[in-house]
This record gives C-alpha cells, structure tokens and sequence, in this order.
C-alpha cells in the first residue's frame, strides 16, 4: 500500500494566517492527490482534487501544489470556518489511503 | 446528489455488519463515477474499505477482502456493504461515498453520506 504521511499532525494558528500542510507520498502518485476538509461530526468535504485542481464551490484561499512526491495544501488567510481537520489521500493505487490528518485549531 | 447511509447501529461480535447507502437526485448506472465505502474509528483517521464500479465489478481493500461484500440494486437507488465476523476493530463510523473519475487528475470521493456509528459490543 502507498503511505501518504502528513505533517504537521496538528497545527495551532490566528484568523488571517497563512498555513501550509504537507503530505508525502511513499511512492510516486503522479498528481493523484485530493485534500478533505472534516469538521467535527461532519463527512469529509473535498477541497482539492488531482493536487492543483480546486473544487467547485471551494474559496480560493485553498491552494494545492506538488513536487516531487511532496504535496501541499495551503490557506492564504484563515477565516474562522477553516479551523477543521484536514486529510490528503491519493487515488493512484488501489488500495486508497489517507494521510492520518493535520487538526487545526485556533491559537 | 444525496448519499443516506442506514443500518444497525449496534451488532454484536463475530455476526454480519450490514449497511445500506441509498442515493437521490442521480443515477447508480454511469461510467463516470463509482460507489465506495469509508470508515472511521472514533477518533481516528479515515480508511477506504472498498469500491462498487459500473456493472458490479468490485475492489475490496486486501485487509478486509475475506470478510467484505458490496453490492448495489439499481431498482431500489441503493448500494450496500456487509462485514462478516465483526470485532471491536471494526467499530468506526461508515460513511458511503460517490467517487468521481477525472480524466487526467484521478478519482474523487466528492459526495458523501453524513456517516452512521455501528458499535460492535455485546
């Protein structure tokens, strides 16, 4: 299975920051990657799809990038609804996994 | 495109988990999409469990290949998911999901069910 690790695990940050979460592959994925936000209680909602590509209905204060087989997910200026869970997961192998999550929160 | 998961939320261990997803304002039939099935301990990250394609072809997670079925009735606009032989390790909340296929930017999960707790306890 492709390990897809994330870092930080959990990250503390201010209204109007800006923040950046990584996701590594273990493998190479191409751009196969999808970011989710979930908040609590709530199902995952896709953010990202194919590392670049911004889902309808998405602010674009999110943006995606990649290189190599690092991908980032990043926030130009927190609002208050972002502080949620985020997840990366890769879609070019089967069995698809995910990143075990970045929690953020409100410094 | 609405996803509703349904089923016990308590089963006992060693029986069958059984859910069910029924789907409104779509299609279960096209090519340009597919069904899944997700969990999520509490308190845990999420794991894909399986995939139901177009025609009833199917891709189970190896882990769990021997205890997983999924199946869909296109009459009634539902797909489902068992798991035989439950343990603890198999409480999670379930959520089902569509799965988008892009071309040249690989398969989303971009519309979910609200996820339903089943809790293997005796």
């Amino acid at each position: 299975d492709i390990q897809m690790t994330q870092s930080p695990s959990a990250l503390s940050a201010s209204v109007g920051d800006r923040v950046t979460i990584t996701c590594r592959a273990s493998q190479t994925i191409d751009k196969y990657l999808n970011w989710y936000q979930q908040r609590p209680g709530k199902a995952p909602k896709v953010l990202i799809y194919g590392a670049f590509s911004l889902q309808s209905g998405v602010p674009s204060r999110f943006t995606g990038a990649k290189s190599g087989t690092d991908f980032t997910l990043t926030i130009s200026s927190l609002q208050p609804e972002d502080f949620a869970t985020y997840y990366c997961q890769q879609s070019y192998n089967v069995p698809y996994t995910f990143g075990q999550g970045t929690k953020l929160d409100i410094k | 495109m609405l996803l509703q998961e349904s089923g016990p939320g308590l089963v006992k261990p060693s029986e069958t988990l059984s859910l069910t997803c029924f789907v409104s304002g779509g299609s279960l039939g096209s090519s340009s999409y597919y069904w899944a099935w997700i969990r999520q301990p509490p308190g845990e990250g999420l794991e894909w469990i399986g995939n139901l394609y177009h025609g009833g072809h199917t891709y189970y997670k190896p882990s769990l290949k021997s205890r997983v079925t999924m199946s869909v009735d296109t009459s009634k606009n539902q797909f489902s998911l068992n798991v035989t032989s439950v343990t603890a390790a198999d409480t999670a909340v379930y959520y089902c999901a569509r799965v988008s296929r892009l071309p040249s930017r690989g398969d989303v999960a971009d519309s979910w069910g609200q996820g339903t707790l089943v809790t293997v306890s005796s």
